[in-house]
């Protein structure tokens, strides 16, 4: 079974760049057609939607936050990674990885502070 | 902006049925949104349960369905058991973009 594991800092200074990586496991990141997702969760909030990578390499963002984030993929790692720039305490969450499809997987989600 | 929404909060019997819905601000929502549904329990990540508007995943029990309702998505759970307490949110797609609903808090009582 696919299985998807977050990681990177737990504690971000504001106006840093947030990175997470997220390593996809029991499967190649390469097979199939699937999109590979970022989404983050506030305490005690709603779920945000941060963008998506093809495994072709195409991205998609949310429009809200496209002038900040940054979606790669290296395939030869079974990893994809997020990259959020100019971060304030708005962006303190749990931020989950996905991938979308008919045979959805979710990551645990791991907690980044925006903290000085 | 795309805002989708949902009922803040529903509560249903043990044993009975409930609809959830969900509702875009660009208008009727079809089967070309790809609606997916997701359950998520306290401290816990959120769970696929309905993709393109109606299937479900291997895991989901046979009580819930999706569907499209008078210009929503819908997601009804039929027998409803008292493990299905939760949260539960929908993501519609507005093509290479997605955005999810606020969520809808059901409570068995």
């Amino acid at each position: 079974q696919v299985q998807l594991q977050e990681s990177g800092p737990g504690l971000v200074k504001p106006s840093q760049t947030l990175s997470l990586t997220c390593t996809v496991s029991g499967g190649s990141i390469s097979s199939g057609n699937y999109y590979w997702s970022w989404i983050r969760q506030p305490a005690g909030k709603g779920l945000e939607w941060l963008g998506h990578i093809y495994t072709s390499g195409s991205t998609g963002y949310n429009p809200s936050l496209k002038s900040r984030v940054t979606i790669s993929i290296d395939t030869s790692k079974d990893q994809f990674s997020l990259k959020l720039s100019s971060v304030t305490a708005a962006d303190t969450a749990i931020y989950y990885c996905a991938r979308e499809g008919s045979e959805s997987y979710w990551g645990q989600g791991t907690l980044v502070t925006v903290s000085s | 902006q795309t805002v989708v929404t949902q009922e803040p909060s529903l509560t249903v019997s043990p044993g009975g049925t409930v609809t959830l819905t969900c509702a875009s601000s660009t208008g009727a929502v079809t089967s070309g949104y790809y609606p997916n549904w997701f359950q998520q329990k306290p401290g816990q990540a959120p769970r696929p349960l309905i993709y393109s508007t109606g299937n479900k995943h291997s895991w989901t029990p046979a009580r819930f369905s999706g569907s499209l309702l008078g210009g929503k998505a819908a997601l009804t759970v039929s027998g409803v058991q008292p493990e299905d307490e939760a949260e539960y949110y929908c993501l519609l797609y507005y093509g290479g973009a997605r955005v999810f609903g606020g969520g809808t808090k059901l409570t068995v009582l």
